[in-house]
């Protein structure tokens, strides 16, 4: 039933490491985005794809890859991972276009880098 | 480029007291204004919206107007519970639809107490 699902909810993990976080949504969406939200609760855009498509890439570093094998599936994949990785990533999805846009996120996952 | 600023939280309110969030944005062209509301442990869920000026997004007893004069978008409700204690975000999109990248505030924390 879940519209937009993220696995893992937790990931603890040590500093160089490299890790994946994965995101699927069921709602028919064609757009879908990767979010970070800092310790203050600061939500920020890093990427966004529609139907596959790298459509935005905000200034994120390039350890940070996303992937997205088919459009309802965003991965995204840290190499290296930093203490400042440290933060909650939500996922999201909309149908573009058309005032029934809204974004739907998922429930978030925590990372926590040591 | 686009902003939004919503009031420095922390809010705490006894139950039953009114409650107004003040939001404005900056944007070019028409954005779409959007309210999110997080609950504590839990991901980001739409509260309400509006994609024109005028035009009032209402749920569960919260309502925001979206004022173009003065670039606002205000969200209020006339008498809290202990249930909507949570981080509120104001949010803009640069599309009617809104299927563009999301423009956050920086969430203003509610506490209702009993």
């Amino acid at each position: 039933d879940t519209a937009v699902s993220q696995t893992p909810k937790y990931l603890v993990t040590q500093m160089g490491n490299d890790k994946s976080i994965k995101c699927e949504q069921n709602l028919g969406h064609d757009t879908m985005y990767w979010y970070k939200q800092d310790s203050k609760k600061f939500l920020k855009i890093m990427f966004s794809y529609n139907n596959k498509e790298l459509i935005i890439n905000e200034t994120v570093p390039n350890r940070f890859s996303p992937k997205s094998p088919d459009k309802a599936h965003l991965n995204l994949h840290i190499n290296s991972l930093e203490l400042g990785d440290s933060a909650v990533y939500f996922c999201a999805s909309s149908q573009e276009g058309g005032v029934e846009g809204t974004q739907y996120f998922g429930p978030g996952t925590r990372l926590l880098v040591l | 480029g686009d902003s939004v600023t919503q009031m420095e939280g922390p809010v705490t309110l006894s139950e039953e007291a009114c409650l107004t969030i003040n939001c404005t944005y900056t944007a070019t062209g028409y954005p779409s204004l959007f309210w999110y509301v997080q609950y504590p442990g839990e991901g980001l869920q739409l509260l309400l919206k509006a994609t024109k000026a005028d035009d009032k997004g209402s749920n569960k007893g919260f309502e925001a107007t979206y004022r173009k004069e003065t670039t606002s978008f205000h969200l209020e409700k006339g008498s809290v519970q202990v249930s909507d204690s949570a981080v509120y975000f104001c949010a803009l999109s640069p599309t009617q639809g809104g299927s563009e990248k999301l423009v956050f505030g920086k969430g203003t924390k509610l506490t209702v107490n009993p």
